[in-house]
Order: C-alpha cells, then sequence, then structure tokens
C-alpha cells in the first residue's frame, strides 16, 4: 500500500468554525509533513512530525494546530481561519528524516479549503 | 534559509521534441533535489530524484543533471508526449527536512 489519505476532499467552513483535517498513511513510514497550496503557487511546508514528535514548525499562525496521535495519523486542528486561508492542504510522508535520505515522498490528494 | 528558484515558468514545446527545466538552490548544504509532477486537480508525484553526490541520473525519458559548484539541477524530458503537459516543480532539502519548492514550471506538449 504506498497511498496517502486524506478527509475531507473538500472543506467549506465559516470564520468562526472549528474543523480537522485528517491524513492516514499505512506505509510505515515515520515521517508526516503538512503542506498549503494555493492557486498556481508551490506547495508551502507549514509542519513537519519525524517519529510523531512536532521536528519543524514554518511560523505557522497558531489558528492551525496540528496532531499526530501515533505513526499512521495526522490531523490538522482549524480554529478561527482568515479567506486568505483557502487553499489545498496537502498532507506527505516518507520513510525517515535522518541522513542519508532515502526513499521519496509521497503526498496525499489534498484537502481543498474554504474559508468564508 | 533556502530559496529556489525556476526557469522557465511556463514551457511550450512540439511533440517528440526535448523539454529543459532548470533550478538554482541558494542553501550549499541542501543534498537532495527531487522533481514533482502536479497535473491539474492532482497531488504532485515524484518523477525523479538526485542527491548531492551524483552528478546525473536518468529514468527511461526522463533525466536530472546537478552542479553542485553552481548550484544548480535540471529536469530533462526526451521525446515529450501530450500527457507530459503538466505543471513541474523542483524542489531542495537537507536531510529531507524543510523541502523548498520551485516556483514551478508549466509544460505543454503540443500535439
Amino acid at each position: 500500500d504506498t497511498e496517502v489519505t486524506q478527509t475531507p476532499k473538500h472543506l467549506v467552513m465559516g470564520m468562526t468554525n472549528k474543523k480537522s483535517l485528517k491524513c492516514e498513511q499505512h506505509m510505515g513510514h515515520r515521517a508526516m509533513y503538512w503542506y498549503k497550496q494555493k492557486a498556481k503557487k508551490p506547495p508551502e511546508l507549514m509542519f513537519v512530525y519525524s517519529y510523531e514528535k512536532l521536528s519543524i514548525n514554518e511560523s505557522v499562525p497558531s489558528r492551525f494546530s496540528p496532531e499526530c496521535p501515533n505513526s499512521s495519523l495526522l490531523n490538522l486542528h482549524l480554529h478561527a481561519l482568515q479567506p486568505e486561508d483557502s487553499a489545498l492542504y496537502l498532507c506527505a510522508s516518507s520513510q525517515r528524516l535522518e541522513a542519508p535520505p532515502e526513499g521519496e515522498q509521497y503526498f496525499g490528494p489534498g484537502t481543498r479549503l474554504t474559508v468564508t | 534559509g533556502e530559496n529556489v528558484e525556476q526557469h522557465p515558468s511556463t514551457l511550450s514545446v512540439q511533440e517528440g521534441d526535448s523539454a529543459v527545466i532548470k533550478c538554482t538552490y541558494s542553501d550549499s548544504a541542501s543534498n537532495y533535489f527531487p522533481w514533482y509532477k502536479q497535473e491539474l486537480g492532482k497531488r504532485p508525484q515524484l518523477i525523479i530524484d538526485i542527491r548531492s553526490n551524483v552528478g546525473e541520473k536518468k529514468d527511461q525519458r526522463i533525466a536530472v543533471t546537478l552542479n553542485k559548484t553552481a548550484k544548480h539541477f535540471s529536469l530533462h524530458i526526451t521525446e515529450t508526449q501530450p500527457e507530459d503537459s503538466a505543471v513541474y516543480f523542483c524542489a531542495a532539502s537537507i536531510f529531507r527536512q524543510n523541502f523548498v519548492f520551485g516556483p514551478g514550471t508549466r509544460l505543454s506538449v503540443l500535439p
């Protein structure tokens, strides 16, 4: 199974709502990532988890709260978002972070988020 | 931090011709350089990657070259086909910790 799954596929939420994005992989990967991608732009790294611990936070606003409950799951909790947060949110996983880099980074299909 | 530039931003080629996309990076510590293909509405998919201890890598019609001294790497696609049309992103990372993507190249292969 070389697949990363994400739910939901689409999400529309108001600025006062609280919602969560979910990501799952069963490849035994120990590194998981959240990216944000705006239209016609490259993915921007938000968070990296390594062995279920937050390894990198790219100065993401606190209205985005990641969680890694176990080695297969990655959540992104959303609260009080702004319309400019509307984007495609991509999850990815890879075998591990330690050198040397091995194996590719697999992306999920993404959640298209619209904040109204 | 790392900065990745990519050129050209758009590229149109005739079917059967070759396409070349170039990227430059700023951090000499970067040691892993993947290339991703993203079709409209789909996820990025890795098409080829290269590590800093290798100068060139080839996989059928796709090849990547790396010049560590000049800090640039290039994607070469030969015998292009309409299904090669997509947005291509290069990226650079240090031990996969901080992937930085280039701005992307929209490739159109004209039949």
